[in-house]
């Protein structure tokens, strides 16, 4: 199966800074998603990234607060922008592979103070 | 949007017992997964099921795809304390986009 490398793997950042988080894949993949884990809750998708072209949102995100780059099949990222203590959440990428079904790269972990 | 209901939230188990959770949506899915993720760390897949029907097995634990494509159950046979973690199912459509449910928290006592 794919192998994730995320980084960073945890932040801890002042409230109206800007955060960004890498997701490096070991392999060409098409699809790549964007997680995001409140505190003691299960993961909600953010959007999923496409390469060479505009990011697919979610109900509820948008791509002013989410900014997402997919400038190739092996990398992504996803920008926490003008954070807020809400904002507080593991964020996790995820790819499809086939044959292997679907990854998760280990997250970030942020906190906004 | 779609939502996954999983049951039950929390289970306190002895040591070899064996454990059973389940999941049900009122939207169809083409795939079911079953996740565990320990903390710190992102979920892992367990078992992932693509047909209605399927009964599969990894190791210790058995998943079966509902007749339906409205739900899925994980069994656990024979706990061990490195069970111990949150399990998720999701269910996935053709577009390859997760609906996870809110996830069972399993404590294994020695």
């Amino acid at each position: 199966s794919a192998v994730i490398s995320q980084k960073p793997s945890r932040d801890i950042c002042q409230r109206g800074t800007s955060l960004t988080i890498q997701c490096q894949v070991d392999s060409q993949v098409t699809m790549m998603f964007w997680y995001r884990q409140q505190p003691g809750q299960s993961l909600t998708l953010i959007a999923t990234a496409n390469q060479g072209s505009e990011a697919t949102y979610e109900s509820g995100f948008v791509i002013d607060k989410f900014p997402i780059s997919r400038p190739n099949l092996t990398f992504s990222t996803l920008t926490v922008s003008n954070m807020s203590p809400e904002d507080s959440s593991i964020y996790l990428c995820s790819v499809v592979t086939a044959g292997y079904g679907y990854t998760f790269g280990s997250g970030t972990r942020l906190t906004v103070v | 949007g779609q939502q996954l209901n999983q049951s039950p939230q929390s289970m306190f188990i002895q040591e070899g017992e064996d454990v059973s959770m389940n999941c049900t949506s009122s939207s169809i899915f083409n795939t079911w997964l079953w996740y565990k993720q320990d903390p710190g760390e992102g979920p892992v897949l367990l078992i992932a099921l693509y047909k209605a029907g399927e009964l599969t097995s990894n190791g210790r634990l058995t998943a079966q795809f509902g007749i339906t494509r409205k739900d899925s159950f994980l069994n656990i046979s024979a706990s061990i304390p490195s069970d111990v973690g949150i399990y998720f199912c999701a269910g996935n459509t053709n577009a390859g986009k997760s609906t996870f449910g809110d996830g069972t928290t399993l404590t294994v006592k020695p």
